[in-house]
């Protein structure tokens, strides 16, 4: 079935380390977004990707990489920069038309210790 | 800058009972409207969305949502309410102008049987 999936769902980490989350869709979709949840606090967009090779910064972009080097996959890494990194982490995809809706995955909960 | 507010942290409802579920948006061009529902650890799900023409907006498991562009609300509704509705709903906004889908801090439905 076509989706987006996100691994790993649950992942622990020491402060200090680097930590990759995966995301990786088979809708053929252009577009990819990655957002954080907080508590009370909504979905804040981090990063954005309309193509490959290409990406955008959004919100809540410090403290956290990414890349683009296939249409399929958009990996987020959370750096020992970003100073509270303890969220859940949710990517999403659109397809071609931009009034489109955005599909997600089931997210990936990172807690630091 | 675009923007949505929901304004309630948290809506309860007799199961049977119709619900409302609010949101105001602000954008600079045409907005582009969306409801989505999240249930615990999940992913986001979307019910549905306002580009243009009609006002009220048919989505899915029988949610509805009307625009009003003097107001710059689209809430969210239901004429009867279920126990199985109980989940936490995001009102986002797509300023026409640009790629990035903003989100509400979401607000908690809670159906009481």
């Amino acid at each position: 079935d076509g989706g987006i999936t996100q691994s790993p769902k649950y992942l622990f980490r020491k402060e200090g380390q680097n930590v990759t989350l995966s995301c990786e869709q088979n809708l053929n979709h252009d577009a990819m977004y990655w957002y954080r949840q907080d508590p009370g606090q909504g979905l804040r967009l981090i990063y954005y990707s309309q193509i490959v090779n290409d990406f955008q910064k959004g919100d809540i972009a410090e403290g956290y990489s990414v890349s683009r080097e296939k249409k399929e996959s958009f990996p987020l890494t959370v750096t020992s920069a970003q100073k509270n990194p303890t969220a859940f982490y949710l990517c999403a995809s659109r397809g071609q038309v931009i009034t489109g809706e955005l599909f997600f995955g089931e997210g990936s909960r990172l807690t630091v210790l | 800058a675009q923007s949505v507010a929901q304004p309630e942290d948290q809506v309860n409802v007799a199961e049977g009972n119709p619900l409302t579920v609010k949101c105001t948006y602000s954008v600079s061009g045409n907005p582009y409207l969306f409801w989505y529902v999240q249930y615990p650890n999940r992913g986001l799900q979307f019910l549905l969305k306002y580009i243009t023409g009609d006002n009220l907006v048919k989505g899915s498991y029988g949610f509805e949502a009307e625009f009003n562009k003097s107001q710059t609300s689209f809430h969210l509704k239901k004429p009867s309410a279920l126990v199985s509705d109980s989940a936490l709903y995001f009102c986002a906004v797509r300023d026409g102008n640009t790629d990035k889908l903003i989100f509400g801090t979401g607000t908690r439905l809670q159906v009481f049987p």
